[in-house]
């Protein structure tokens, strides 16, 4: 049983699009992350949550916004995608402040 | 500036030919240090944490541990399976939740 999953699992799409990344975790975590993973494999935080806190890095841009309709979901909504959005997106959990994450299997997307 | 850097950025190893990773971190304040295995295609896999200076945890053929300044991750005896790109991760006070990831270590262990 998965415990943090995304979908889709790959994503392909057009300059301009909007597109959607799911996140769901069964780990009963208060603190859900997304990362960003890009070409030189470098994992930088994007966003966290917690607890209805939305914690959002400034370097961001807000073409990208979190959505979390229920604590075990960390939806990640793209608007007007670019050719720099290419990259993996990595959603995580974790259970309390100094604890592990766990970590989604990525989506490769690629912006063309 | 608070940093986070790992060294080697690639090693290759012979099977069975032991050696270290290096996480040198910057911050203060330091909560925690992570390790995670990062496999082509999949997300990072949780290895250790360690919380305070002189701390050890060991796994298998792994075994990591914490200064004040640094981490290591210890391989003995390698096997081809323990290839894999090593990243660590640091929590500190001023980062509130966050990790902050070093760029990782990319192993490669040849039969």
């Amino acid at each position: 049983d998965t415990a943090v999953s995304q979908t889709p699992k790959y994503l392909v799409t057009q300059m301009g699009n909007d597109k959607s990344i799911k996140c769901e975790q069964n780990l009963g975590h208060d603190t859900m992350y997304w990362y960003k993973q890009d070409s030189k494999k470098f994992l930088k935080i994007m966003f966290s949550y917690n607890n209805k806190e939305l914690i959002i890095n400034e370097t961001v841009p807000n073409r990208f916004s979190p959505k979390s309709p229920d604590k075990a979901h960390l939806n990640l909504h793209i608007n007007s995608l670019e050719l720099g959005d290419s990259a993996v997106y990595f959603c995580a959990s974790r259970e309390g402040r100094d604890t592990e994450a766990f970590f989604g299997q990525g989506t490769r997307l690629t912006v063309v | 500036e608070d940093q986070v850097t790992q060294s080697p950025e690639a090693l290759r190893l012979q099977e069975g030919e032991s050696s270290s990773l290096n996480c040198s971190y910057t911050v203060s304040g330091l909560r925690g240090l992570f390790w995670y295995r990062q496999d082509p295609g999949k997300g990072p896999e949780f290895l250790f944490t360690l919380y305070s200076a002189g701390e050890e945890k060991e796994k298998e053929r792994l075994k990591a541990t914490l200064t004040k300044k640094e981490s290591f991750l210890h391989i003995t005896a390698p096997k081809p399976e323990d290839s894999a790109t090593y990243l660590c991760a640091v929590q500190a006070r001023a980062y509130g939740q966050n990790f902050v990831f070093g760029p990782g270590t990319r192993l490669s262990v040849l039969p």
